[in-house]
């Protein structure tokens, strides 16, 4: 079946736009997790969807970033005035449920000029 | 500071031999998985491990979990050039909404 997709794969903004970027996960998945990877580090956990209850947004760097997820679909990571230091990679993975394997994304690639 | 602490940070070897990974965390998990990234896009999971296992296989993969110590070790026998990529450990949280966690990760490089 299908793996998890996202969207825009590449997005090169200006400092100061505004910029969303979209995850379609793995049908029947209640877990959608949003991390962001600058070059040569680790994954900086996001925030986390889990079914209906309330996300877990402690990841979040400041107030610029949100996300939304409708149901158990679609995912949107939101950057509002972005800066330089937004630039990285960033994946979306889903889980058939919380505690399990995490199918990711090949990733969105935003630079920010 | 981060759950999961891989170490080395990169290691270096020569096709045919072993290499082997390991991973710190800090408190109680439920399970502990390794991933695999190719070219710094999206991440391979290779193995799960739940914290009443202590061993686990898949293949040339052998994953090892001491939860006294709050470790694991990846071990990939008989590597290949085409294990060369970048090796992460998470770890799902008992409490908290289960959060998974992943470590900085370590770069293996497998010289043919």
């Amino acid at each position: 079946g299908a793996g998890v997709s996202q969207s825009p794969s590449n997005k090169v903004t200006e400092k100061g736009k505004d910029v969303e970027l979209r995850c379609d996960p793995i049908s029947g998945h209640t877990a959608l997790y949003w991390y962001r990877q600058r070059l040569g580090q680790g994954l900086e956990f996001l925030i986390y969807f889990q079914g209906n209850s309330a996300p877990d947004k402690s990841g979040l760097p400041s107030d610029r970033f949100s996300a939304e997820r409708t149901g158990e679909s679609v995912s949107t990571l939101t950057i509002q005035r972005t800066q330089q230091e937004d630039s990285a990679v960033y994946l979306c993975a889903s889980s058939p449920w919380r505690w399990d394997t995490q199918y990711f994304g090949p990733g969105t690639r935003l630079t920010v000029l | 500071s981060q759950q999961g602490e891989e170490d080395p940070q990169a290691l270096s070897i020569q096709e045919g031999e072993n290499a082997t990974m390991n991973c710190s965390y800090k408190t109680s998990i439920n399970n502990l998985q390794w991933y695999r990234q190719n070219s710094g896009r999206g991440l391979v999971h290779l193995i799960l491990i739940r914290s009443n296992e202590r061993e686990k296989h898949s293949g040339r993969l052998r994953v090892t979990l001491d939860t006294s110590k709050k470790s694991s070790s990846l071990l990939i026998t008989a590597s290949r050039a085409a294990d060369t990529a970048s090796y992460f450990c998470a770890t799902v949280a008992n409490t908290g909404g289960f959060k998974t966690i992943f470590g900085a990760g370590t770069r293996l490089f497998v010289k043919a």
